[in-house]
């Protein structure tokens, strides 16, 4: 069955740090990749996803992933995180068809 | 556009209760579902809909069930509430088939409490 871990369930940073949220999932076709965010009190929102072409994608808010097929990897990165990033990190991947499937959140709060 | 709108955002029931999540897009998405959120365990998807009239178990249905009558609209019942089901519930749309490289919408969810 596929499945997608990520590795840190909680993650604390200063303002400023750089950012690595790692993602592996496992499926050896074909797959779509989404990292999802969700601020305090608020619903899921796309942040990026890949789907074909350049691995590195970028998203919104300075955000961005690269895709290592070979690793079956998609890890998020930002370069300067801000106190506003502080937020829950979803990765999801769908095979094809209507099912995603999600991780289990990666939960980052940054220190002002 | 509204996007995706859940009602009620809060509810809490008593034990054996029973009540209607309402979810409705205005999107045209064929694509619709229902999951639940417990902290640290992700999303599970309790039922999901890929066009009026049809509707299937996701991985954890049991105690709920779902309508598709219309595009639009995909409610979630809870016949016999029971404290497991204390969550955050969350509504969600897609395009359909065929699109599988497009993200979920979601709704700000029903934060649901049975005591």
């Amino acid at each position: 069955a596929q499945s997608v871990s990520q590795h840190n369930h909680h993650v604390i940073l200063s303002e400023a740090a750089s950012l690595e949220l790692g993602c592996n999932y496992s499926y050896g076709g074909t797959v779509n990749l989404f990292w999802y965010v969700q601020y305090p009190g608020q619903h899921l929102q796309l942040l990026l996803k890949y789907f074909s072409g350049d691995p590195l994608v970028k998203g919104i808010k300075g955000f961005e992933a690269e895709f290592i097929k070979s690793k079956f990897s998609f890890n998020l990165r930002k370069p300067s995180v801000q106190w506003s990033d502080t937020a829950e990190y979803f990765c999801a991947v769908n095979a094809g068809g209507f099912k995603t499937i999600f991780g289990a959140g990666t939960r980052l709060f940054v220190k002002a | 556009n509204a996007g995706v709108t859940q009602t009620p955002k809060f509810r809490i029931l008593k034990i054996g209760q029973s009540m209607t999540l309402q979810c409705t897009q205005d999107m045209n998405h064929n694509y619709m579902y229902w999951y639940r959120q417990d902290p640290g365990m992700g999303l599970k998807l309790i039922y999901y809909s890929v066009g009026a009239g049809i509707t299937d178990k996701g991985e954890v249905p049991n105690g709920y069930n779902v309508s598709r009558s219309t595009t639009e609209d995909f409610p979630l019942r809870l016949e016999l509430a029971a404290p497991s089901q204390t969550s955050v519930y969350f509504c969600a749309s897609r395009i359909g088939q065929g699109a599988s490289n497009q993200p979920q919408h979601f709704g700000d969810g029903t934060r649901l409490s049975i005591l």
